[in-house]
């Protein structure tokens, strides 16, 4: 499968209890994205990579959130102390970058749905 | 904040008929793009269309934009009941800006 993978697909945990979620993004593609999507909403930006390094990051990403992608290739994003208000579908995206639109199409991961109890 | 806004937020039609849905936007643009999201899952590139193109096919695909009155229109020809989803527009804001602002959406159910 050479599409963005993202694990798990469902997670529940219990208000105030940490979370990680996984992306690895298409294998040739430099930058990566974590978005957030509430029910009826569009996807919202969190946080962007350009290989390892984290080049911008939402206020939607309180102190709570870390994201990382320590070698360029996958990307974790933790959530510490958890909240109601955190359950959300996390969608992860993947483009090649550089100039040209089309480089910049991104392709999005089936995302992991988060239920904070 | 979201940048865009999509009309009408629902629509229902008959197989085989024509959808068109809208969207605008607020700030200058480097490019619009339109994905698709079936219930539950991630979102499905559609097109792209830069903000020097004026339309854009592909397939049963038309695009739209204006970028004089901030606006574009995504037509699916001929539905089809595969093509329920929710549908969404993007913009890249600036050259070479790496996040994309999206819409609300545009819930599409097609009938058969």
């Amino acid at each position: 499968d050479t599409g963005v993978s993202q694990n798990p697909r469902h997670k529940i945990t219990k208000r105030g209890q940490n979370v990680t979620f996984r992306c690895d993004p298409i294998s040739e593609h430099n930058r990566l994205y974590w978005y957030r999507q509430t029910l009826g909403q569009g996807p919202e930006f969190l946080t962007y990579f350009q290989n390892e390094a984290q080049l911008e990051k939402s206020r939607l990403l309180s102190d709570r959130f870390s994201a990382e992608r320590p070698k360029g290739s996958f990307s974790t994003l933790e959530i510490q102390r958890t909240e109601q208000g955190d359950s959300a579908m996390y969608l992860c995206a993947s483009s090649l970058g550089g100039t040209g639109g089309t480089k910049n199409i991104q392709y999005f991961g089936a995302g992991t749905r988060l239920s904070v109890l | 904040s979201q940048q865009g806004e999509e009309d009408p937020q629902a629509l229902s039609i008959q197989e085989g008929e024509n959808a068109t849905m809208n969207c605008s936007y607020k700030t200058s643009i480097n490019n619009l793009q339109w994905y698709r999201q079936n219930s539950g899952r991630g979102l499905v590139h559609l097109i792209l269309i830069r903000s020097n193109e004026r339309e854009k096919h592909s397939g049963r695909l038309r695009v739209t934009l204006d970028t004089s009155k901030k606006s574009s229109s995504l037509l699916i020809t001929a539905s089809r009941a595969a093509d329920t989803a929710s549908y969404f527009c993007a913009t890249a804001l600036i050259q070479g800006a790496q996040k994309l602002v999206f819409g609300q959406g545009t819930r599409l159910t097609i009938n058969p």
